[in-house]
């Protein structure tokens, strides 16, 4: 079955970096995009990147264009989300999640937490 | 961006009652509309797409309708495993994708 399983997520101070990393199983790797959503504490989802099939488009949310960065390894089937210069406000749960052929996101990881915090 | 609206935050229903909950674009998003389910310490699970469409293996409980701005999910009949936060998402006009702030379904 479908799987998606982040890791990378912890505690880090403002200014720093994280690598957020999200390891499929379950289906044909390489036909899929995949985005990245994330949640803070108390809040709704929020969109934050996204990566076509191939890794050759690449779209971001505003507040995180020249931060993040979404990258994939379609040989280890694993999808990362770089994150440079983290803020406070960037602190939520991230998930992984695959763009489906009929529904923008059709699977989700269970998440990994992100804080950042002096 | 297109923001999305869901109401209520909370809906209180028993068990065998029927849940119907809104969502409201701040533009048209055709019937670009997806519901997801969250239950705690689960992942989100995709529910219906493109407004109406249920997602594999999806109860026929479930049910949306709606196109343009206004838009509903109706659970039928409510069973204990629907208690959950509800969800929906355009993807008419993206990026960015966006998201309603979600709909808490409680046990009254």
């Amino acid at each position: 079955q479908v799987q998606l399983v982040e890791s990378g997520g912890g505690v880090v101070q403002p200014g720093r970096s994280l690598r957020l990393s999200c390891a499929a199983s379950g289906f044909s790797f390489s036909n899929y995009g995949f985005h990245w959503v994330r949640q803070a504490p108390g809040k709704g989802l929020e969109w934050v990147a996204m990566i076509w099939y191939d890794g050759s488009n690449k779209y971001y949310r505003d507040s995180v264009t020249g931060r993040f960065t979404v990258s994939r390894d379609n040989s280890n089937n694993t999808v990362y989300l770089q994150m440079n210069s983290l803020r406070v406000e960037d602190t939520a749960v991230y998930y992984c999640a695959r763009r489906g052929g009929m529904a923008p996101i059709d699977y989700w990881g269970q998440g990994t937490l992100v804080t950042v915090s002096s | 961006e297109i923001v999305m609206t869901q109401s209520p935050a909370t809906l209180s229903v028993s068990p065998g009652e029927r849940a119907t909950l809104s969502c409201r674009a701040s533009q048209t998003v055709s019937t670009n509309l997806a519901w997801y389910q969250k239950k705690p310490g689960q992942t989100p699970r995709l529910l219906i797409y493109a407004a109406s469409s249920r997602a594999t293996g999806i109860p026929a409980r479930f049910s949306g309708s709606g196109s343009g701005t206004e838009f509903t999910l109706t659970i039928s009949s409510l069973q204990s495993e629907d208690f959950a936060v509800y969800f929906c998402q355009q993807y008419n006009n993206w990026p960015p994708l966006t998201f309603g702030q979600g709909t808490k379904v409680e046990i009254k």
